[in-house]
């Protein structure tokens, strides 16, 4: 069965640093990994996608890589704002189109 | 629409009614997805359907709980006998394919009184 973990839990940093937040996975046969965001009392917002073949994702000021063998993905966001303050999930499909088994998430606050 | 649409936002019930959320898809998208998110909880997967196929419904907690996909579109999910622990947030998701990820709606708080 697949386990999605992510540590730490929560995370506070100031406003302008880079913030690292880490995604490990038990079953490394997996299709896609995906980050995504969610604001207090929100859904989930989609940040990225990883198909299984990919090394790493960028968006703007956001990088994810996956280590599929190690069975581990980070997300980066460079130079942090009190906007990225938020709770960061990341999930795993085991193949297309199959559902999604996701970590505990990480609550990030960026102090200003 | 451009999103996932979920009604309603907020739903207070007494414990023993049922209840049943809605969910509609982005047009087009094949794929459709339940997930429960319980206070300090992670998220929970239900059931999912897959254009015609038989629906997975590996995650449904117990016989109360069923869903059902009209037309490979709208879908509701029905919670019969509500319990106080069936309080949650109910988030339905859609995809395309999975090249495109997943698109969640913003979800249906429910409160079981």
């Amino acid at each position: 069965k697949q386990e999605v973990t992510q540590i730490p839990a929560a995370l506070s940093v100031p406003e302008g640093e880079n913030l690292v937040l880490n995604c490990s996975f038990t079953d490394s046969a997996i299709y896609n990994l995906q980050w995504f965001r969610q604001d207090p009392g929100k859904g989930l917002t989609s940040l990225l996608l990883i198909q299984s073949s990919q090394r790493e994702q960028t968006s703007g000021r956001l990088n994810a890589s996956l280590d599929k063998s190690s069975g581990r993905s980070t997300l980066y966001i460079a130079a942090s704002q009190p906007g990225d303050s938020a709770t960061y999930l990341c999930a795993v499909s085991r193949a297309a189109g199959n559902k999604l088994t996701f970590g505990g998430g990480t609550r990030v606050l960026v102090k200003p | 629409g451009a999103g996932v649409s979920q009604s309603p936002s907020n739903k207070v019930t007494e414990k023993g009614k049922d209840v049943e959320l809605r969910c509609d898809p982005i047009s087009g998208h094949t794929a459709l997805y339940w997930y429960r998110q319980s206070l300090g909880q992670g998220l929970e997967f239900l059931i999912y359907f897959q254009g015609n196929s038989a629906p997975d419904k590996s995650g449904l907690p117990s016989d109360r709980f069923s869903a059902e996909r009209t037309g490979g579109s709208v879908s509701t999910l029905t919670i019969q006998r509500t319990q106080q622990e069936d309080s949650a947030v109910y988030l339905c998701a859609s995809s395309l394919d999975s090249t495109y990820g997943y698109t969640f709606g913003s979800g249906t708080r429910l409160t079981v009184v």
